[in-house]
């Protein structure tokens, strides 16, 4: 059954340093998304991404984050100067369409960030 | 409350027995999803209902969604060891990419 697929699955780096997360989402899905989780939070949107664009953005997906879909199959998540309350495991996750949406969410496995 | 919220946030049942969670949200939704997590791992997709829908099955899960009152549950029948998890609602708006809205989940544990 296709997944979706994360790499790598723990990143650590230290506060100031740039990171990419990178996100294998699922073969002919359409809409991409990043997500992350606080340790003992909720799970907390930050982005969509649909026809090579951003279609939505949270609050925190400030200037320090940006996303990238290179090659048609990868999906990146780059936080520039990390800090320390980045601390968190990031989720990707796509969806095909469905009718004039998108369909279910499939999450990846997460990549755990930990800034030191 | 906030958005997609669960209760209750811990349940502890014995092997055998059915296991409900409940979810109430605040915003008119398209759909709302239920997702598993096992302790520190990714986030496994158990079943997705409609707005129009009002109970949906798969396997030993039931899902109802009662739009009037803005609530949906979990129910987990004749519960297993292995359904140790946390379980969270997630809902998606009417208009939009979609994006979802997680509650805080019910922390479920399955004694044997």
């Amino acid at each position: 059954e296709p997944e979706v697929t994360q790499t790598p699955s723990h990143q650590v780096t230290q506060m100031g340093q740039e990171v990419i997360l990178r996100c294998v989402p699922i073969s002919n899905h359409l809409y991409f998304y990043w997500y992350r989780q606080i340790l003992g939070q909720k799970v907390e949107f930050l982005v969509s991404f649909y026809n090579n664009e951003i279609s939505e953005k949270s609050e925190i997906f400030d200037d320090q984050f940006s996303v990238e879909r290179p090659d048609g199959s990868n999906f990146t998540l780059k936080i520039r100067s990390t800090k320390l309350e980045d601390s968190a495991m990031y989720f990707c996750a796509s969806s095909d369409q469905l009718g004039f949406g998108p369909d279910t969410q499939y999450f990846g496995p997460g990549t755990r960030l930990t800034v030191l | 409350s906030q958005q997609g919220e669960e209760d209750p946030q811990a349940l502890s049942i014995q092997e055998g027995e059915n296991a409900t969670m409940n979810c109430s949200y605040k915003t008119s939704i398209n759909n709302l999803q239920w997702y598993r997590q096992n302790s520190g791992r990714g986030l496994v997709h158990l079943i997705l209902i409609r707005s129009n829908e009002r109970e949906k099955h798969s396997g030993r899960l039931r899902v109802t969604l009662d739009t009037s009152k803005k609530s949906s549950s979990l129910l987990i029948t004749a519960s297993r060891a292995a359904d140790t998890a946390s379980y969270f609602c997630a809902t998606a708006r009417l208009l939009g990419n979609e994006k979802l809205t997680f509650g805080t989940g019910t922390r479920l544990t399955i004694i044997p």
